[in-house]
């Protein structure tokens, strides 16, 4: 069974660039979760999907956002990016049930310059 | 407050010995879930090990256990038999509220357990 999958592996951008990150999820799995891991900061819930629809966010700003396509599968977009956007960004998946346990993918490392 | 504490920045082991790596945890739902990651150099993030609030035996996968005491809420990971390929960064998380995905899933800070030959 293949895992999370994200693309691209690395990403460099410039400040007030806009960054699209994407994932697959596991097959069967309908929740998307995002996360951001930046330095000195530990891993952040960033966005959760759901059957196509956005079910909670964590602390960002609104120019976190994404959205979750019909094959479950999911895209971050980051607007406006600033420095302190740098940092890997992490995938989760989980199937739609009680024990909710999320796999994560290899993650996408952002960089701006 | 933290939710999630791991007081262990970094942890030196020698290969073969078993390893406790330590979590503390804090909410006030009664249903929440416990797990534990570990996170390579590489980036990826590989499911550990999840315990249940309402769990009444401990969980464990293989090498991995988890000594769960709910009183003190407490959530330690403990590796058996040590091995050169567990050097990495440990997560302990908790998700909170009875499931659903909730809020997603609050993190420690991690402990980075290097084992030695």
């Amino acid at each position: 069974e293949a895992g999370v999958t994200q693309s691209p592996t690395h990403l460099i951008k410039t400040r007030g660039q806009q960054a699209t990150l994407r994932c697959s999820p596991i097959s069967g799995h309908t929740s998307v979760y995002w996360y951001q891991q930046a330095l000195g900061l530990g891993l952040q819930f960033l966005l959760w999907y759901d059957e196509g629809e956005e079910r909670n966010r964590g602390n960002f700003p609104p120019r976190f956002s994404g959205r979750q396509f019909p094959n479950y599968s999911s895209e971050l977009n980051v607007n406006a990016l600033e420095l302190e956007d740098s940092a890997l960004y992490l995938c989760a998946s989980s199937k739609r049930a009680n024990t909710h346990t999320q796999y994560f993918g290899p993650g996408t490392r952002l960089t701006v310059l | 407050a933290q939710k999630i504490t791991q007081t262990q920045p970094g942890m030196f082991v020698q290969e073969k010995e078993a390893v406790t790596l330590d979590c503390t945890y804090d909410t006030s739902d009664q249903s929440y879930g416990l797990f534990w990651y570990k996170q390579p150099s590489s980036g990826e993030m590989i499911f550990l090990i999840y315990q249940g609030s309402y769990d009444e035996q401990n969980a464990t996968e293989g090498r991995y256990s988890l000594n769960f005491q709910k009183a003190r809420k407490s959530a330690n990971l403990v590796i058996s038999a040590s091995q050169l390929g567990d050097s990495a960064m440990y997560f302990c998380a908790m998700r909170e509220g009875s499931g659903g995905g909730a809020d997603g899933l609050t993190f420690g800070k991690g402990t980075h357990l290097i084992i030695q030959p």
